[in-house]
């Protein structure tokens, strides 16, 4: 089955820097990629997403970039923000249910 | 859209008492289904998953049981409940395949 591994655990910057978290995945048929952001006591809400026939997705200060060849995706937050502090999983899935990571706790300092 | 309505919010059981979380899904028909339980350490854990009424898969066996006996409700249960399994229990729902989970506010369980 799948096996996605995500770093790092936690990271800290100040604000207005950048954030970045990466995935690799071991299932070279998976072809779906999205990111969940969870805030403290609450369900993770999906943030973005992107397909394998995309190397690079854009919405605001959120992207994601994939490299199919290296089985790897990253998550890029540009002009970080206190309210960006959550905790970030990324997944991978084919046709089956979502694999995620085991999260990074994503913390912005004023 | 879809959302995904989850109740209790928080929830403290004794040992051995039985347990019945209910999840209901609005603005979907026929969504797949998912019970995760998430403890301290932050990792999602798939517990269950169904694709139609009836139909459930057991992603780990355990103490714990899921029915869906309605096209948008999802039930995860116990007869029994252990200290272990205390936890933040997570209904999420997909609309198709890959459109992405949408995810309940949550029910935080302590058993005590």
């Amino acid at each position: 089955g799948e096996n996605v591994e995500q770093h790092p655990s936690t990271l800290s910057v100040q604000e207005g820097d950048s954030a970045v978290i990466k995935c690799t995945y071991s299932d070279s048929a998976s072809n779906y990629f999205p990111w969940y952001k969870q805030e403290l006591g609450k369900g993770p809400q999906l943030i973005i997403d992107i397909r394998s026939n995309v190397g690079e997705k854009k919405d605001q200060r959120i992207a994601v970039t994939l490299n199919k060849t290296a089985k790897h995706f990253s998550l890029h937050i540009t002009e970080t923000q206190p309210e960006d502090s959550a905790v970030y999983f990324c997944a991978a899935t084919s046709y089956s249910t979502l694999t995620f990571g085991k999260g990074t706790m994503l913390l912005v300092s004023p | 859209s879809q959302t995904i309505h989850q109740w209790p919010a928080t929830l403290v059981q004794p040992v051995g008492s039985p347990l019945s979380l209910e999840c209901t899904v609005e603005g979907t028909s026929n969504p797949n289904l998912y019970w995760y339980r998430q403890a301290a350490g932050r990792g999602l854990q798939l517990l269950f998953y169904s694709v139609g009424i009836g139909q459930i898969s057991s992603e780990v066996p355990q103490n714990l049981s899921a029915s869906r006996p309605q096209d948008r409700q999802f039930i995860l249960s116990s007869k029994k409940l252990l200290l272990s399994d205390s936890g933040f229990y997570l209904c999420a729902g997909e609309p198709g395949t890959h459109y992405g989970y949408t995810f309940g506010s949550g029910t935080r369980l302590t058993v005590v």
